[in-house]
């Protein structure tokens, strides 16, 4: 089963910040969420996660809800180089830490 | 840096033939995962090593086996190749197997079965 929801595409022009949301409700408290993104066929990239603060680092930031039951990605400012399918993922901390894709948000940056 | 490296980066087989992709992770990295990748489909995990052991098994059939030697590096084996085991094949890899360890990805290998 799906632990993850997230819309199907957005589109965001280039320049603007892109928020990207993501639902797990059913998120356990010792579960990190994860975010990468796929740009064609490409291996899918690591981009940031978190797992009660919000989290910032050189490519985008992770706002996570004081419950945990979901979670918004923010590009800050959004370049064509962006457009990708971003997948938010929670690890299930009882596994050994495989990542189980569900399917994730196709971005389209517009000039 | 170094990232994690993936060979053949293409392969052309004909159905019932065999396979072998090989993956090399980052260095220090001990930890190996292989994920498929069907035509429009989301990545699917398939099998994880930590430290030359199995970890994780996901929906690998039968006709795929794969192992992590010494120098940590990982092979799949493919045999008996079908059409619908056409796929990009992934493999990450990580510094330790837990679910807080961050997996980084190698570019793929496109298998086509004819």
């Amino acid at each position: 089963d799906a632990k993850t929801t997230q819309p199907t595409s957005m589109d965001c022009a280039e320049g603007r910040a892109a928020n990207l949301p993501c639902n797990h409700s059913t998120i356990s408290g010792n579960e990190y969420v994860y975010w990468y993104r796929q740009i064609h066929s490409q291996g899918p990239q690591y981009i940031i996660h978190g797992l009660k603060n919000n989290e910032t680092n050189e490519m985008a930031s992770l706002i996570i809800t004081e419950d945990r039951k979901s979670s918004t990605l923010i590009l800050p400012h959004a370049t064509l180089r962006d457009t990708a399918v971003y997948y938010c993922i929670v690890r299930d901390s009882d596994s050994w830490g495989k990542l189980q894709f569900g399917a994730g948000t196709q971005v389209v940056v517009t000039p | 840096a170094a990232g994690v490296i993936q060979s053949p980066r293409h392969l052309i087989k004909e159905k019932r033939e065999t396979a072998t992709l090989k993956c090399y992770p980052i260095p220090r990295h001990d930890t190996v995962y292989w994920y498929q990748q069907g035509p429009g489909q989301d990545p699917q995990f398939l099998i994880s090593f930590y430290e030359k052991m199995q970890s994780d098994k996901g929906s690998i059939p039968d006709r795929f086996s794969a192992q992590q030697f010494s120098d940590y590096h990982s092979e799949l084996n493919m045999s008996s190749l079908e059409l619908g085991d056409s796929a990009l094949y992934f493999c990450a890899s990580s510094l330790g197997g837990a679910s807080t360890d961050t997996q980084y990805f190698g570019p793929g290998t496109r298998l086509t079965v004819l």
